[in-house]
């Protein structure tokens, strides 16, 4: 069956820490996947996307995702995590021209300042 | 340039009242698009996608529907409102890039 899993449910940071998100996906063909962020309230906003090729893939707001394709891991990463960070970020996985994603249960993140 | 409209932002009806939520698109033709739902610690989950005007698949049963009269609209409707209703709905355009999402409606039901 296909599913993604996000193990943890809630994560809080020191600003300035760095930061790792943990994804871990079933899927029977080559994936599709993706990084969104939820800030309360709002809808979701795409932070980076995994099709092909190089599997360290860059994202916006200095976000960074790595495909391993051996554990089935998409985990999302931060160097130095900023108190505007602060949201729900979700991963979400989907096979070539379905356009049908499916999403994780969520990981609401908590900076410190 | 495209965009995704969802209104309204937020909703208060009374069990047993009818629903009706908005979506629209701007800046592209035939787009796929998709209702989810999203309840507390739940994640998002798919209620219905379509591909083309009054092509409408349910993903689970419930007490929802959804139209699509024209081809950037997309309507989320119900006829008597549940308690279990209240969530936050967002509206999805699905694309080559992933997902663009409406800004959601939060919907509580009393």
């Amino acid at each position: 069956a296909q599913s993604v899993t996000q193990p943890d449910i809630h994560i809080t940071v020191s600003e300035g820490a760095s930061l790792e998100l943990r994804c871990n996906y079933s899927y029977g063909a080559t994936p599709y996947l993706f990084w969104y962020v939820q800030s309360p309230g709002q809808g979701l906003q795409l932070l980076l996307k995994y099709f092909s090729g190089d599997t360290l893939v860059q994202g916006i707001k200095g976000f960074e995702a790595e495909f391993k394709r051996s554990q089935s891991s998409f985990n999302l990463r931060k160097p130095s995590v900023h108190w505007s960070d602060a949201a729900e970020y979700f991963c979400a996985v989907g096979a070539r021209g379905t356009y049908k994603y499916i999403f994780g249960t969520g990981t609401r993140l908590k900076v410190l300042a | 340039s495209q965009t995704i409209h969802q209104w309204p932002a937020t909703l208060v009806q009374p069990v047993g009242s009818p629903l009706s939520l908005e979506c629209t698109v701007e800046g592209t033709s035939n787009p796929n698009l998709y209702w989810y739902r999203q309840a507390a610690g739940r994640g998002l989950q798919l209620l219905f996608y379509s591909v083309g005007i009054g092509q409408i698949s349910s993903e689970v049963p419930q007490n929802l529907s959804a139209s699509r009269p024209q081809d950037r609209q997309f309507i989320l409707s119900s006829k008597k409102l549940l308690l279990s209703d209240s969530g936050f709905y967002l509206c999805a355009w699905g694309h080559l890039g992933g997902y663009t999402f409406g800004s959601g409606t939060r919907l509580t039901v009393v």
